[in-house]
This record gives C-alpha cells, structure tokens and sequence, in this order.
C-alpha cells in the first residue's frame, strides 16, 4: 500500500502565526510520531502516538506545540504562535506497533520556514 | 543523556568501491536495536539495515553490512561496490526502552564516477 505521507510538503509562514501540518499513516499503523530536523542535524523527537492518546510528548520544545490524532489514524501538528527558531523539516513516521521490533516508516516530510 | 556519535561529517567514495561510515552511542539498557537510516535530497528517511544488540552476528542486507562492537559501543555501516545511487545523507540511529529513535547528526556520502 501507500506510504507515510505529509502535506504540505512546504510551507511559508509569517512570525506569530499559525500552522498545521499533517501526516497520513501507512494504513493499519497503530503508531504514529513526529520528529522534527533542523539544518544540518538529525531528526529530534517531539511527541508518538498509540492509537488515539499521546503516549509521550517529552519532546515537545514548549506549549505552543501540539498534536492530535482524533480517529487514530491521521495526525495533525499545530503550531501557536511561530518564531523563526521554529523552521524545520518536521517528519512524521509511522510503525505497526511500539514494539522494539516494529521499524518506523518515515514520511518526506513538511519543510517548515517561518519569516 | 544518551547520545549517538556520527564523527565524520563528510566521506566520498569512488563508484564500485567500499566505504564505511562509522558511529557510536552511549545507552545503559541492555536491550536495544540500532539502524543506519539514508536520506537522500528528497528528504525520506529509509532504512538501509537494523541490528539487535542481543544478537552477535552482525546484521547485512546485500550491499550493506554492519560492524557492531557492543562492548565498545561502535557500530558502523560498510557498503560496497558504491553506486552513485548511494549518494545520501546517511543517519545512524538507536532505539531502546522508549519508542523513539535516537539519531546521530548524519554523514553526507558522495559517490564519484
């Protein structure tokens, strides 16, 4: 079937605004996260589902960051109040379970600038 | 804090050679998997190979095999016979008790003609 995928693929925002982002699962994935790469350095943790519930958003930077994912399936990112600090690639990826043993599919992600 | 090491910012290769890209990480779980991740330009992670850490013999999937020294905290990819495909940006990653992965700061391979 499809893979993971993420729209926009690019987006443009002003400083102080709001984005979404979104991730499409691989279907029958009951395990969802989102990393976020900045220039030149690996992707960062920020927040996996389990089905529905956040099961660890320890790496979320603050509150102006927030995910939701309603049906289990499809997730949204948002974003309170950008700041330049905040441009990056965000990926998303997804795996059959939390298992160890379960790789995670990744997406091409959204390239995030703000200006 | 547990950190995955990638020294070497950059390599090249020639076309039909070998290369091997090297990492380490520190972890004070017992039982962990660790990968090699490649990124090309159109920014998709995908995974190259996996490795448990409670298996000796070490991880290869066609081109692509793994040295991994779990005493010595190392574990690092060769590929061979270099494809100009094989130009990427290549991630070493580690995963443990918790679901996500660790990643390394990333290599970037060139493959010369």
């Amino acid at each position: 079937g499809a893979g993971v995928s993420q729209t926009p693929s690019n987006k443009v925002t002003e400083k102080g605004k709001y984005v979404e982002l979104r991730c499409d699962p691989i279907s029958g994935h009951t395990a969802l996260y989102w990393y976020r790469q900045s220039l030149g350095q690996g992707p960062e943790f920020l927040i996996y589902f389990q089905g529905t519930g956040a099961a660890d958003d320890s790496g979320l930077p603050n509150d102006r960051f927030f995910a939701v994912r309603p049906e289990g399936s499809v997730s949204t990112l948002k974003i309170q109040r950008t700041e330049r600090g905040d441009s990056a690639v965000y990926l998303c990826a997804s795996s059959l379970g939390t298992g160890v043993t379960d790789t995670q599919y990744f997406g091409p992600g959204t390239r995030l600038t703000v200006l | 804090a547990q950190t995955v090491t990638q020294s070497q910012p950059e390599m090249s290769v020639q076309e039909a050679e070998t290369v091997t890209l090297s990492c380490t990480y520190d972890t004070s779980e017992s039982d962990y998997y660790l990968f090699w991740y490649k990124q090309p330009p159109s920014r998709q992670m995908i995974l190259v190979i996996r490795q448990e850490a409670y298996k000796q013999q070490n991880a290869t999937e066609n081109r692509f095999s793994v040295n991994f020294q779990k005493a010595a905290k190392s574990f690092s990819l060769k590929i061979s016979d270099s494809q100009l495909g094989d130009a990427a940006m290549y991630f070493c990653a580690r995963q443990g008790g918790s679901e996500k992965l660790v990643f390394g700061k990333g290599m970037k391979l060139t493959v010369n003609p």
